[in-house]
């Protein structure tokens, strides 16, 4: 039973760039969170994927922006990248969007 | 809004030890309560998930607590050994069981 997956495993890219991300939840869960947490502080909500609609959002600029696929997979998407983005990028999955988080092993971001 | 807070942010134990990890937060309308463990660098772990209708939940050497109406919850570790050494993040969703919101954590390292 694949649990989440989430491409590439680090990236490393240039302010003003943008960037994607992709996550692939655990089988039989329909629902994708994305987080950003960087070093030493505890993951920040950005947004939360159910039935390819956008429902809940962080406190975070329109810059980050995201996707929900039929198959449930989901891709966050990043513009103009800053300097402050630089973070570890967590995708969590669950099933209608209730159950307990599962989280993938990330994707390490560094914006130079 | 709500917001989390772990208590102490860092912790030193010599192996054997009993420890309590603290969680507290500001809105006691959850939906549940989630505690994770985070090695250096990796995803999160789910431990334990306590409802908002439960006061606690147990796993092997776990064992944690819900105080919903004093907005608390403890994380308590029996006979601690070095392999418990990670970060240890509570989270708590709100209701309908959207937009989990994590503390910072507490960096435990148990000495051998």
């Amino acid at each position: 039973d694949a649990g989440v997956t989430q491409s590439p495993t680090h990236l490393i890219k240039t302010r003003g760039q943008q960037v994607t991300l992709r996550c692939s939840p655990k089988s039989g869960h329909d629902t994708v969170s994305w987080y950003q947490q960087a070093l030493g502080q505890g993951p920040q909500f950005i947004f939360q994927y159910y039935e390819e609609e956008e429902r809940q959002r962080g406190n975070f600029p329109d810059r980050f922006s995201g996707h929900q696929f039929p198959n449930y997979s989901s891709e966050l998407n990043v513009n103009a990248l800053l300097l402050g983005d630089s973070a570890l990028y967590l995708c969590a999955s669950s099933f209608q969007y209730r159950s307990p988080l599962h989280f993938g092993n990330g994707t390490r971001l560094t914006v130079t | 809004k709500q917001e989390v807070t772990q208590i102490p942010a860092a912790l030193s134990v010599p192996e054997g030890e009993n420890l309590v990890l603290n969680c507290s937060f500001t809105d006691s309308a959850i939906y549940n309560l989630q505690w994770f463990r985070q090695d250096p660098g990796k995803g999160l772990t789910s431990l334990l998930l306590i409802q908002s209708s439960q006061r606690e939940q147990t796993s092997g050497r776990l064992n944690a607590s819900l105080d919903k109406s004093s907005g608390r919850s403890t994380l308590y570790i029996a006979a601690s050994q070095p392999g418990d050494s990670a970060t240890y993040l509570c989270a708590v969703s709100g209701t309908g069981g959207f937009k989990t919101i994590f503390g910072a954590g507490t960096r435990l390292f148990v000495k051998a």
